[in-house]
């Protein structure tokens, strides 16, 4: 069952741009995460927001997490060329360390 | 980079053969996964597993099967391969934390 759902579908900005992608999940969550995936590859691990916090910070990546709203988002500033890739935030509900996907934000960076 | 390995990373297939995806991580984590994703879409869980012996199904039905014999090997079988099953084939695995550690997929076409 998908919990995520992430706006917009598509993004495509300029490169040194920010870059804004959310997230809206339907059920109470532990934590939830983003990933960033390549074309045709693996998701690569960028950041995990816990329940009990509301923004979060790793280099060009800032997070925030809105509990009451069901909602997260991932801004990326000064966006690059290599920011270029599908986006998707993943939700962690139980204690099985079982994710829920979302269907993910396509970004495109124009040089 | 994830140690976490996946052969073949391209596969074109008859309808009606059996195949075998495998994965490999060699960090020693417990929890394994396999998901597919349709190009563009979100990931489905069709398989997990918490440790050696231990399997179980997600939520997308499948016709595959796994196995868990050893820590560092999660195999996939397709008894007999058809045209719906044409995807991308993902593994990851995870230790202590939540994070998962996806492999570089593998893309299958049945013909």
């Amino acid at each position: 069952s998908q919990q995520g759902e992430e706006d917009p579908q598509a993004l495509s900005i300029q490169e040194g741009e920010n870059a804004t992608m959310n997230c809206s999940y339907k059920t109470s969550i532990n934590n939830l995460q983003w990933y960033r995936q390549n074309s045709g590859r693996g998701l690569v691990h960028l950041i995990l927001i816990r329940s009990n916090e509301r923004e979060k910070h790793s280099g060009r990546l800032r997070v925030t997490l809105d509990t009451s709203k069901k909602s997260s988002s991932l801004l990326i500033t000064a966006s690059r060329a290599a920011d270029t890739a599908s986006y998707f935030c993943a939700t962690d509900a139980g204690s099985n360390y079982q994710l829920i996907w979302g269907a993910g934000t396509k970004l495109i960076i124009k040089p | 980079e994830a140690d976490i390995y996946q052969t073949p990373r391209y596969l074109v297939i008859g309808t009606g053969k059996k195949i075998t995806l495998e994965c490999s991580q060699t960090m020693g984590h417990d929890k394994m996964y396999w998901y597919q994703q349709d190009p563009g879409m979100e990931l489905h869980l069709i398989h997990y597993s918490y440790g050696v012996n231990s399997t179980e199904k997600g939520d997308l039905s499948s016709e595959s099967t796994v196995s868990r014999i050893r820590t560092e090997h999660f195999p996939l079988t397709l008894e007999s391969a058809r045209p719906s099953h044409t995807s991308q084939y993902l593994c990851a695995s995870s230790g202590d934390s939540e994070t998962q550690y996806f492999g570089p997929g593998t893309r299958l076409l049945v013909l």
